[in-house]
């Protein structure tokens, strides 16, 4: 167990919809980032916040929004839903702004149909 | 570099045997360079790292070799286990891209009994 927390596991919606993915990242952490991971294109990075401020962007489309708040928990919010973003979402933490060491959490399914 | 989750290598060992997983990265600006591990319905769990100027860094029953004139990682794991079974992926952070970590496209290992 990485101490990152992810709801829901799983999320099936329709195009068109739009979805909100939460992360707990560990206690003490600071930093949260977002990554998509989906067969065509890999582990990608999406956004990074750092003590409530966005500190990192990724190519994360503009449909896409997330933000940290002051307990520091994490949402990814995903709008206007197409069959491409079917995808896993991963939250990570760490307690500082980069560094190598990013503990994952168990990532939510994604499904558009 | 960018990641290609199709199609992705994949290597197969007999228990005990020692592994090698190769990874070609391609931004030499890269202060830091990472193997993550990741098991079937998992997050990404970090294994390694190695700081890009060193070139070899050993860890518990892993070795990580660097080799920046042909911009190549590897992870050597001794004495293979069946619950290393995953998949491999290296990563690189820093320079431009601190903050956030850039996967590689990722290794199948196999371990069997």
């Amino acid at each position: 167990d990485s101490g990152v927390t992810q709801t829901p596991k799983h999320l099936i919606t329709a195009t068109g919809q739009r979805v909100t993915l939460r992360c707990s990242p560990r206690s003490g952490d600071l930093s949260v980032y977002w990554y998509q991971q989906s067969l065509d294109q890999g582990l990608q990075f999406l956004i990074q916040y750092y003590n409530g401020e966005e500190r990192a962007k990724g190519n994360i489309l503009e449909r896409f929004s997330a933000q940290q708040f002051p307990d520091l928990h994490s949402e990814l919010n995903l709008s206007s839903l197409e069959l491409g973003d079917s995808a896993l979402y991963f939250c990570a933490s760490s307690v500082r702004s980069g560094g190598t060491e990013a503990f994952f959490g168990q990532g939510t399914r994604l499904t558009v149909v | 570099g960018e990641s290609v989750g199709l199609h992705l290598p994949t290597l197969s060992v007999q228990e005990g045997d020692n592994s090698i997983i190769n990874c070609a990265y391609s931004n030499s600006a890269s202060d830091y360079f990472i193997w993550y591990k990741q098991e079937s319905g998992k997050g990404p769990q970090f294994i390694i790292d190695i700081r890009s100027n060193m070139d070899k860094r050993q860890g518990q029953r892993v070795t990580v070799l660097l080799n920046k004139t042909v911009k190549h990682l590897s992870l050597q794991i001794a004495a293979t286990q069946p619950g290393d079974s995953a998949v491999y992926f290296c990563a690189e952070t820093g320079g431009t891209s601190y903050g956030k970590l850039t996967f590689g496209q990722g290794t199948i290992l196999t371990v069997h009994p």
